[in-house]
């Protein structure tokens, strides 16, 4: 059972270009995570989707950051219009259904996709 | 506002020791908490859960105590061994869909030959 998938795991962009970054949850998890981590810090919670719904992006920025999660595909968090304060590592968490009666479930994280702007 | 935190932000154990790596929470209302570690260049990766009606929880030479009178929370890993050096997170669980986690800055692990 292949683990979450990232990709790009290192993107360049420069200033005012786009990114997208691209996460395959694993195989049966319905529920998609994305954080933010800057180095020496810890990772900050963006946005928590299921397919095709935005649960909850209290944590993403409102402006230039969104994320979707399509019935077909990976889940896609893209930047538009980079700025150097957006380099970072972003890292993407997939979960199943947690059992009935529990809040949550474990959140099996992906290799992270590193983003550099110039 | 909802936090968690570490009281060590380095800790540095000779190998065949114990380490106890701790972490505070202020969510009082929070019932699952995670231990992550991560590696140079890596995603974290998930070592031991426990949810709020436990107080204890057992894996492969690690453990998690949950104190909940002080909210509390503190990662034990038995005979350390060089591959534990790392960066070890605590998550806690926020939100109102209860799928929001709230992850402290990390302690880093290093273990001296």
């Amino acid at each position: 059972n292949a683990g979450v998938m990232q990709n790009p795991r290192h993107l360049v962009r420069r200033r005012g270009q786009e990114a997208r970054l691209r996460c395959s949850p694993m195989k049966g998890h319905s529920h998609v995570y994305w954080y933010r981590q800057l180095p020496e810090e810890g990772l900050k919670f963006m946005v928590y989707l299921q397919k095709e719904n935005i649960i909850d992006e209290s944590g993403m920025p409102k402006e230039r950051f969104s994320a979707e999660f399509p019935k077909e595909g990976p889940s896609i968090l893209r930047i538009q219009q980079v700025v150097r304060g957006d380099s970072a590592a972003y890292f993407c968490a997939s979960s199943t259904t947690p059992p009935r009666g529990v809040s949550t479930d474990t959140q099996y994280f992906g290799p992270g996709t590193r983003l550099t702007v110039l | 506002g909802e936090s968690v935190g570490l009281h060590l932000p380095t800790l540095s154990v000779q190998e065949g020791d114990n380490s106890i790596i701790n972490c505070a929470y202020s969510n009082s209302a929070s019932d699952y908490f995670i231990w992550y570690k991560q590696e140079s260049g890596k995603g974290p990766q998930f070592i031991i859960d426990i949810r709020s009606n436990m107080d204890k929880r057992q894996g492969q030479r690690v453990t998690v105590l949950l104190n909940k009178t002080v909210k509390h929370l503190s990662l034990q890993i038995a005979a350390t061994q060089p591959g534990d050096s790392a960066v070890y997170f605590c998550a806690e669980n926020f939100g109102s869909y209860g799928q929001n986690f709230v992850f402290g800055p990390g302690t880093r692990l290093s273990v001296l030959p």
